[in-house]
């Protein structure tokens, strides 16, 4: 079937180290994204990229770094910058940068819990 | 900027009966799209439904429909016949002009009892 993966499921950062959340799509999707969900609050976008080789920051950028060197791969490295890592980060794509263009704008993966020993 | 407001944190409602969830958004677009999105306890985001700010008839999908009020820019979600399996967070989102970027709500967790 095709969807998105993010592995892993949970994941644990000592302070002061980087880590990186892999996202995967079978679905021939262009656009790409990231959002952080912290408790009991809605998504804020962290990156998006609306073709390989592109990437542009969103609301919540700072202390992230992304890459889109594959059209299926959009990984997210949470660099020791960012200051309060732990949250749910969900990975999503559409068919086009332009969400207008589909009936289901985005297609979601599981998300990976990031948590800070 | 857009920013959407979902003002009802929680609510609860018996099995089989209606509820509604209230979303506030604002926008300096004339044309733009707004959805309503499910995150059972399993956290997968699913698109309940979506309206398109220039259609006038409101959005329905079986037991979900929408109240859209294009002048008060509000957008409500209307669940009839609840079913358990409703239980989840529900969130609002607007899309923004170039359509790329979706801004949501800080989400409303309903609780259908039995």
């Amino acid at each position: 079937d095709g969807g998105i993966t993010q592995s892993p499921k949970y994941l644990f950062r000592k302070e002061g180290q980087n880590v990186t959340l892999s996202c995967e799509q079978n679905l021939n999707h262009d656009a790409m994204y990231w959002y952080r969900q912290d408790p009991g609050q809605g998504l804020r976008l962290i990156y998006y990229s609306q073709i390989v080789n592109d990437f542009q920051k969103g609301d919540i950028a700072e202390g992230y770094s992304v890459s889109r060197e594959k059209k299926e791969s959009f990984p997210l490295t949470v660099t020791s910058a960012q200051k309060n890592p732990t949250a749910f980060y969900l990975c999503a794509s559409s068919i086009t940068g332009r969400l207008k263009d589909s009936n289901q704008p985005q297609h979601f993966g599981d998300g990976t819990r990031l948590s800070i020993l | 900027a857009q920013t959407v407001t979902q003002s009802q944190p929680e609510m609860s409602v018996q099995e089989a009966e209606t509820v509604t969830l209230s979303c506030t958004y604002d926008t300096s677009e004339n044309n733009y799209y707004l959805f309503w999105y499910k995150q059972p306890p399993s956290r997968q985001m699913i698109l309940v439904i979506r309206q398109e700010a220039y259609k006038q008839q409101n959005a329905t999908e079986n037991r979900f429909s929408v109240n859209f009020q294009k002048a008060a820019k509000s957008f409500s979600l209307k669940i009839s016949d609840s079913q358990l399996g409703d239980t989840a967070m529900y969130f609002c989102a607007s899309l923004n002009n170039a359509g790329n970027m979706l801004t949501f709500g800080g989400g409303t967790r309903l609780m259908v009892k039995p």
